[in-house]
């Protein structure tokens, strides 16, 4: 099973839109809408931020949302914030009771 | 609320085998499977594997079969995660997390395992 992938870094200014990709194949991200994202600051646990492709946890602010076309999933977070500075990475279910993680993606606010 | 406390840090030797644990309160341990996931420094997230714990059915990612075994106990509503023949590149942070659906939600804080070369 390979990682999914994912750019090594976006960035953006505050209360600008960024939009991290996620790409597999039909056998992961493609396969299923079971495709989650995290958000893990420095030395912290990761945090869910995005599961079944576009719901999102109570106390998670609207800003972040999700999606998905073909083997590629996405996670777009307007209005930027100083707080969201932070790495994210999808995970999606491979089959078999097997998931995957994305290569992680640095997200800067300049 | 819930919340998966594992054991503490490990310091281990080339060939050690390792055992970590993680137990969840806030919620029924038998409802929910529960993943194992492990970060090397400055490295992405890496999925190891599962259990179920209410039938104590496992599934491990190629990677790690033959090395890696988790288990539970119902009884301590504790699961625990066992890697053996360590070496340095099994230096990492070992997470357990719970299994909600087809995904996880919640984790816990982590466990450093250092395996000097």
């Amino acid at each position: 099973q390979s990682a999914l992938t994912q750019p090594r870094s976006v960035s953006g200014s505050p209360g600008q839109s960024v939009t991290i990709s996620c790409t597999g194949t039909s056998s992961d991200v493609g396969g299923y809408n079971y495709v989650s994202w995290f958000q893990q600051h420095p030395g912290k646990a990761p945090k869910l931020m995005i599961y079944d492709v576009t719901k999102r946890p109570s106390g998670v602010p609207d800003r972040f949302s999700g999606s998905k076309s073909g083997n590629t999933a996405s996670l777009t977070i307007s209005g930027l914030q100083a707080e969201d500075e932070a790495d994210y990475y999808c995970c999606s279910y491979a089959g078999s009771y097997t998931w995957v993680f994305g290569g992680g993606t640095k997200l800067t606010v300049l | 609320q819930v919340q998966l406390v594992q054991s503490g840090a490990e310091v281990k030797k080339p060939g050690d085998s390792v055992k970590v644990s993680c137990k969840p309160s806030g919620y029924t341990f038998s409802y929910y499977a529960i993943h194992w996931v492990r970060q090397a420094p400055g490295q992405s997230l890496e999925w190891m594997g599962w259990i179920n714990t209410g039938n104590g059915n496992t599934k491990y990612s190629q990677k790690f079969q033959g090395r890696l075994t988790i288990t539970r106990d119902t009884s301590a509503s504790t699961a625990y995660m066992d890697l053996s023949s360590l070496r340095s590149e099994d230096t990492a942070v070992y997470y357990c997390a719970r299994n909600a659906n087809w995904g996880i939600d919640y984790w816990g804080q982590g466990t450093l395992v250092t395996v000097p070369s």
